[in-house]
């Protein structure tokens, strides 16, 4: 069964400072779907970020990118320049390719909640 | 606007109390699901559709029903809740085939309180 693992329950970084939080998973999958959502104190889900585990680049959006290590099962989410908006709960996630039979689940970390202090 | 609309968003109700979680997306989305959220956890599979009349238990079904008769609406049902189902809860849509199944729309989420 897939397992994903944030070992970082909590973290605090002053603003502009770069944090990196990690993600690890289990599985035996080769192609497969991995995420990054933020959810902020108004409990929405947002997504941050999305690697497809066959590209071999990683994926980056504005102050976001991620370090994806397939062999090791990594995946870590870095946050550049960190503003007080980006204080929420990260949770990472794992998805295999969907098929017409198959269940889309997602397989989530606990999460990380993350704090910018000013 | 492409949205997933669940309510009511805050409910307080007393155990053994039918209640009902409505969710509805606009999006023509075939793949509808419903998460609960717990301290510590992450997110957990409740119950999932692939399209209409067609619904399978995910990791925690227990105490809970879903339907689907409708493409747009997928109601989480509470027959007769329990304090240990005072969580928040999303439902969640998604294209169905590749390659745009990966995409994921979630509802702002309902806050539950079963006393």
């Amino acid at each position: 069964a897939q397992t994903v693992t944030q070992s970082q329950p909590e973290m605090s970084v002053q603003e502009a400072e770069t944090v990196t939080l990690s993600c690890t998973y289990d599985t035996s999958e080769s192609n497969y779907y991995l995420f990054w959502y933020k959810q902020p104190p108004s409990r929405q889900m947002i997504l941050v970020i999305r690697q497809e585990a066959y590209k071999q680049q990683n994926a980056t959006e504005n102050r976001f990118s991620v370090n994806f290590q397939k062999a090791a099962k990594s995946f870590s989410l870095k946050i550049s320049d960190s503003q007080l908006g980006d204080t929420a709960m990260y949770f990472c996630a794992f998805m295999k390719p969907p098929t017409l039979d198959s269940n889309y689940q997602l397989i989530w970390g606990a999460g990380t909640k993350l704090i910018i202090k000013p | 606007e492409a949205q997933v609309t669940q309510n009511p968003r805050y409910l307080i109700t007393v155990t053994g109390k039918k209640l009902t979680v409505t969710c509805s997306q606009n999006m023509n989305h075939e793949y509808m699901s419903w998460y609960r959220q717990d301290p510590g956890l992450g997110l957990r599979q409740i119950y999932y559709s692939m399209n209409v009349e067609v619904t399978d238990k995910g990791d925690v079904p227990e105490g809970y029903k879903v339907s689907r008769k409708e493409k747009r609406n997928f109601p989480l049902i509470l027959e007769s809740p329990s304090p240990n189902q005072t969580s928040l809860y999303f439902c969640a849509s998604r294209p169905g085939p590749p390659p745009n199944g990966n995409t994921i729309y979630f509802g702002e989420g309902s806050w539950l309180t079963v006393v």
